[in-house]
Formats: structure tokens, C-alpha cells, sequence
């Protein structure tokens, strides 16, 4: 099946400071999404991409749809401590109905 | 609208106990969705419906693992025998068509 490569992993930044992640696909995806978790809540949904290319932001959060539509990827600018958590991509393809592929996940720390 | 609501929070059994996992859904939304999350498999879709009709159960483990939605406003995860393997969060997601996934704050399963 699909499979997602999200990293890094992990990272452990100091506030203020700005934030890459990124993801890649062993094939296409129709759509991007990316979705922050918090500890002992269930994912939310932050950006949503529908096209090759498409920039888009939320705030301090901007995204970018990949032009092979195989990758996307994720910055935060000037962090702030709320901004913990573990950040998911997300594919998914319009013949598939609902289902999303997730990507593995970035843990974020932010040291004050 | 309260959000898509799961039951219990956490959960403590012994292996070989029968586990019932319980979500209800945003009203008027038609997708609902059971995924599993740990450690070293990340987000796993196990099974969606689509207007209380089972669509994709290709995730679910095995035979010890089932899931209903009798009516719109409910489902049940049920895990019959558990076996410590199954310890995860299980969250249930729900959307309407073309919508936004929105997550319940998952279950905590741990079996001993």
C-alpha cells in the first residue's frame, strides 16, 4: 500500500525559532493535509491542500502541496510553547473515498 | 455541536477479556471512522462506514476485532479476546462528504 516518509522525527527547537517538516509519498496524492496532535487529544486538522503546488497558510503555519504531488511540506514561523506537540501529514486520494494515509509523525519541542 | 465523543477514556483488562470500545459521532455526519495509534505502527485506519454501512474493513487485525454502527448516532469497537498486542489508543474519527475528519480523544487500551 501507500506508504509516507515524515521527518524528522523529532525536533527540539528554541521559541522564536522557525520549523520544516516534511513528507514523502512512494506515489501521487490528490490531496495533502496535515493535523497536529496534542498530548492525550485526538489529531486536528491544521491545513489542507487540494493542488499541485498550492502554498497555503494558517496564521504562522504555512504549507506547501508538492508539483509531483508526491511531497509536502510544513513550516511554523516563530515559535511559541503551544506550538508542543506531534505533527501528521496526510494523503489521501479522491478514489479512495475517505481514507487517509498518515504519516509517522513529527514530535515538536519547544524550549522556552 | 460537543464533537465526536468516545468511551471510555482509558481502559485496564486482563488478556483474554472482551473489550467494547464506543463512539458517537457528529450529528449529521455520515462518514465515522475507527483508526488504532501506537508507538510503532503510527495512525492505522482499521475500518470506516459510510451512512452506518460498513465500507472498508481491510484494516482490521483479525477475527478477534469487530466493529457495528447500528444507527447513525453510534458504534462499537469490540475486541474478543484481547491480548496484550492490543494495547493502543483507538480513536473514531467522523466527516461528511468532502469534510473535514474530526477526532474523538481516543480510547487508552492497555491489556495485562
Amino acid at each position: 500500500g501507500q506508504q509516507l516518509n515524515q521527518s524528522p522525527q523529532s525536533m527540539f527547537i528554541q521559541e522564536g525559532e522557525d520549523v520544516s517538516m516534511n513528507c514523502t509519498s512512494s506515489s501521487i496524492f490528490n490531496t495533502w493535509l496535515w493535523y497536529k496532535q496534542d498530548p492525550g487529544e485526538g489529531p486536528v486538522l491544521l491545513i489542507a491542500l487540494y493542488k499541485a503546488g498550492e502554498l497555503t497558510s494558517n496564521g504562522r503555519l504555512t504549507a506547501q502541496f508538492g508539483i509531483t504531488r508526491k511531497d509536502s511540506f510544513l513550516n511554523i514561523s516563530a515559535s511559541i510553547p503551544s506550538d508542543v506537540g506531534i505533527y501528521f501529514c496526510a494523503g489521501q486520494n479522491s478514489g479512495s473515498a475517505r481514507q487517509l494515509t498518515f504519516g509517522s509523525g513529527t514530535q515538536l519541542t519547544v524550549l522556552p | 455541536d460537543a464533537g465526536v465523543i468516545q468511551s471510555p477514556r482509558h481502559e485496564v483488562t486482563e488478556m483474554g477479556q472482551e473489550v467494547t470500545l464506543r463512539c458517537k459521532p457528529i450529528s449529521g455526519h455520515d462518514y465515522l471512522f475507527w483508526y488504532r495509534q501506537t508507538m510503532m505502527r503510527g495512525l492505522e485506519l482499521l475500518i470506516y462506514f459510510n451512512n452506518n454501512v460498513p465500507i472498508d474493513d481491510s484494516g482490521m487485525p483479525e477475527d478477534r476485532f469487530s466493529a457495528k454502527m447500528p444507527n447513525a448516532s453510534f458504534s462499537t469497537l469490540k475486541i474478543q479476546p484481547s491480548e496484550p498486542r492490543d494495547s493502543a489508543v483507538y480513536f473514531c474519527a467522523s466527516s461528511d462528504l468532502g469534510g473535514e475528519l474530526f477526532f474523538g480523544e481516543g480510547s487508552r487500551l492497555t491489556v495485562l
